[in-house]
């Protein structure tokens, strides 16, 4: 099992409410992202980081943000959700190998966020 | 455009008896592939990787071949349990990339019954 963590698990809100989904990981890993998966679909990327301080948008536009002040927490804040934000959130971090491929990323994902906005 | 497309959508075996699971990509430059299972309402958790110089790699019942010229994979699951149960994605990493982007599959749903 990953040392990867997310709260809550599961979240049901209001419309226009102002919600923060926290990931935390304590492998020291300097990569960190957050997915966003609905049923029966890929996993896209919404958001990502290097390290502190650094926070990079992903593949899918998102109005989501996110902050990376230490190397451990990667929180993701919606400022006023609203029913399209309906979905889950994964949050993962990666190391880094060696391999005669190159260097390859092993990503550690979290249980996840099932979010409903109402 | 990167792509991973995998085959079938879903399936449905009895508690058992085997299975083989597809993944057909065009992720270049191919820098190595990953099979995940991701139980519901849980995150994905990786089975296998492989490297391009790599072609098969087993982790207790399931084995997974890499053929990096046809670019296609598979899973194979033998002897299936009710814990199989759960979405099987594939995942592929391109060489260029220092952040180790991931493109995805969409997952086979498996399912065992007993």
């Amino acid at each position: 099992e990953a040392d990867i963590y997310q709260t809550p698990r599961y979240l049901v809100i209001g419309t226009g409410k102002k919600i923060t989904l926290e990931c935390s990981q304590t492998m020291g890993h300097d990569k960190m992202y957050w997915y966003q998966q609905d049923p029966g679909m890929e996993l896209h990327l919404i958001h990502y980081s290097y390290g502190v301080n650094s926070t990079e948008k992903g593949d899918l536009s998102s109005e989501s943000t996110v902050s990376r002040i230490r190397t451990e927490h990667f929180p993701l804040t919606l400022e006023s959700a609203r029913p399209s934000h309906t979905s889950q959130y994964l949050c993962a971090s990666s190391d880094s190998k060696d391999s005669p491929g190159g260097v390859t990323y092993e990503q550690y994902f979290g249980p996840g966020t099932r979010l409903t906005v109402t | 455009k990167n792509q991973v497309e995998q085959s079938p959508q879903s399936l449905i075996i009895l508690e058992g008896k085997n299975c083989t699971l597809q993944c057909n990509y065009t992720v270049s430059p191919f820098s190595n592939l990953r099979w995940y299972k991701q139980d519901t309402g849980r995150g994905p958790v990786s089975l296998t990787i492989m490297t391009f110089s790599e072609n098969t790699k087993s982790n207790g019942r399931y084995t997974a071949t890499l053929d990096a010229d046809t670019k296609q994979s598979s899973l194979h699951i033998t002897a299936s349990q009710l814990s199989d149960s759960a979405s099987y994605i594939c995942v592929v990493s391109d060489r260029g990339s220092t952040l180790g982007r991931l493109y995805f599959g969409r997952g086979t749903q498996l399912t065992v019954w007993p």
